[in-house]
């Protein structure tokens, strides 16, 4: 069964950086492409950055040099590193693979405050 | 960056049919925007129903299936269910960039 697992979220001053992390099983991450998404508060669901399955690497406008994302195969697991944290990234992140391989997980959550 | 755009909200009766489409500011939607659904309740994750236009997941329901039509991407409810009750977002691909739409809350009623 295809599963995702995310973690490091926590509550952050506005400047600070975490980096999230995104546990597969049932699938690996490193020829599969690979996103997080994010939602705010009360608010519809944000794309945030993709990894392609041949490492191409794409993010939204507002977190374009800010965040980065990546892999380490030998854990199975996939990162957003997010540097000089706002208060608007406040949200649950979430992170999925993509075509057969995209399920979700509970989401990590992130505050800046 | 593109816009997407889904209709705010829709109902349906128990039992009937609705169609939920997902238009782009950039024109026509094609195969080429890998068109996603995907579905959440309140309080939980959210969870994809359809990818690539009209591929299922194991877990998606039969009634549920998605198209292109009228040169935007649609995801069809065909008999709904009380526990179809949800927002639906659909997700496009712009050459890697990608965003969703703004979501529409379906009613079953």
């Amino acid at each position: 069964e295809v599963q995702v697992l995310e973690s490091g979220g926590g509550l952050v001053q506005p400047g600070g950086s975490l980096r999230l992390s995104c546990v597969a099983s049932g699938f690996t991450v490193h020829n599969n492409g690979m996103s997080w998404v994010r939602q705010a508060p009360g608010r519809g669901l944000e794309w945030v950055s993709d990894i392609t399955y041949n490492d191409y690497k794409y993010y939204t406008d507002s977190v374009r040099g800010r965040f980065t994302i990546s892999r380490d195969n030998s854990k199975n697991t996939l990162y957003l590193q997010m540097d000089n944290l706002r208060v608007e990234d406040t949200a649950m992140y979430y992170c999925g693979g993509h075509g057969g391989n995209s399920a979700w997980g509970q989401g990590t959550l992130v505050t800046v405050s | 960056q593109a816009v997407v755009t889904q209709e705010p909200s829709l109902t349906v009766s128990p039992g009937g049919t609705v169609t939920l489409t997902c238009g782009s500011s950039t024109g026509t939607v094609t195969s080429g925007h890998y068109p996603y659904w995907l579905w959440q309740k309140p309080g939980q994750a959210p969870r994809t129903l359809i990818f690539d236009v009209s591929y299922k997941h194991s877990w998606t329901p039969a009634r549920f299936s998605g198209s292109l039509l009228g040169g935007q991407a649609a995801l069809t409810l065909s008999g709904a269910q009380p526990e179809d009750e949800a927002e639906y977002f659909c997700l496009l691909s712009f050459d890697g960039v990608r965003a969703f739409g703004g979501g529409t809350k379906l009613t079953v009623l």
